[in-house]
C-alpha cells in the first residue's frame, strides 16, 4: 500500500532564503507523486508531479522538487522564498490500480511562513 | 481549480439533519474523487467514482456517508444524520480517463455541525 510521510508540519524561512519541503514516500510500484498547495480557504493547486523519465521536475512559481528512488523520497524546494509562498504544501503519491492510477494518497501537510 | 465547481461553499447543519454536497467535474472528466479535511490534518481519501460506477470506497464511514455520480449532473456526497464530528473541508477533485491523469481540485465545501 502507498503512503506518504511529511517531516515537519510548520516551516519557517526568511524571504529570500531557500525553501526545502521534505516528502518520503512508500509505495510497492513506481509512483507517480505530486505537490499540491493550499492558500487558506482554498481548495489544492498543483504545483508539479513526477510520472516517469526525468527525475529533476521543475514546477510553477519557482518550485522544483527531485524524485529519489533510493531514498524514496521528493523534497520540494524553491532558491529564494517569497512572502506569496507562505501556504501549506501536501506531498501526495497515485494509488495504482492494476496500472492505472487512481486516488491520491495525501500526507498531512506542512505549513511554510516566511518572515520578511 | 480548473473548473471543479462544489456547492455549496459553506453549509451548516444541525445535528441529526442530512447534508447534501455536489460537485461538477472539469467538462469531460468522467472521474471524481472526494477528499475529507480535518483541522490540522491532511486530505484524507474517501470515495473514487466514475460516472455511475464506483471504483473505491474504502474511505467511506461505513454509515452515514454515501456517494454517487450519475449519468447526468454532479457528482454528490450524502451525509445522513450529521453529527459534530463531521463538521470539515471535503474537497472534490476530477480527471480524464486514462493514464497520467492529472486531478483538479475544486475550493472546497466547509461543512459546519451545529
Amino acid at each position: 500500500a502507498q503512503s506518504v510521510t511529511q517531516l515537519g508540519s510548520h516551516v519557517s524561512v526568511s524571504e529570500g532564503a531557500l525553501v526545502l519541503l521534505r516528502c518520503n514516500y512508500s509505495s510497492s510500484v513506481p509512483p507517480y507523486l505530486f505537490w499540491y498547495v493550499q492558500y487558506p480557504n482554498q481548495g489544492l493547486q498543483l504545483l508539479l508531479k513526477y510520472t516517469t523519465g526525468a527525475t529533476l521536475v521543475k514546477g510553477i512559481n519557482g518550485f522544483e522538487a527531485e524524485f529519489k528512488k533510493s531514498e524514496t523520497s521528493f523534497h520540494l524546494t524553491k532558491p529564494s522564498a517569497h512572502m506569496s509562498d507562505a501556504a501549506e504544501y501536501f506531498c501526495a503519491v497515485s494509488v495504482n490500480y492494476g496500472g492505472s492510477q487512481g486516488n491520491l494518497i495525501f500526507g498531512k501537510g506542512t505549513k511554510l511562513s516566511v518572515k520578511p | 481549480n480548473a473548473g471543479v465547481m462544489q456547492n455549496p461553499r459553506h453549509l451548516v447543519r444541525r445535528r441529526g439533519q442530512e447534508a447534501r454536497l455536489r460537485c461538477s467535474p472539469v467538462k469531460g472528466h468522467s472521474h471524481v474523487y472526494w477528499y475529507r479535511q480535518l483541522p490540522e490534518e491532511g486530505l484524507k481519501f474517501m470515495v473514487y467514482l466514475q460516472k455511475e460506477n464506483i471504483i473505491d470506497e474504502s474511505g467511506m464511514p461505513k454509515e452515514r456517508f454515501s456517494a454517487e455520480f450519475p449519468k447526468e449532473g454532479p457528482s454528490i456526497l450524502r451525509i445522513q444524520q450529521v453529527v459534530r464530528g463531521d463538521s470539515a473541508a471535503y474537497f472534490c477533485a476530477s480527471s480524464p480517463p486514462g493514464l497520467l491523469r492529472e486531478a483538479f481540485f475544486g475550493q472546497g465545501t466547509r461543512l459546519t455541525v451545529v
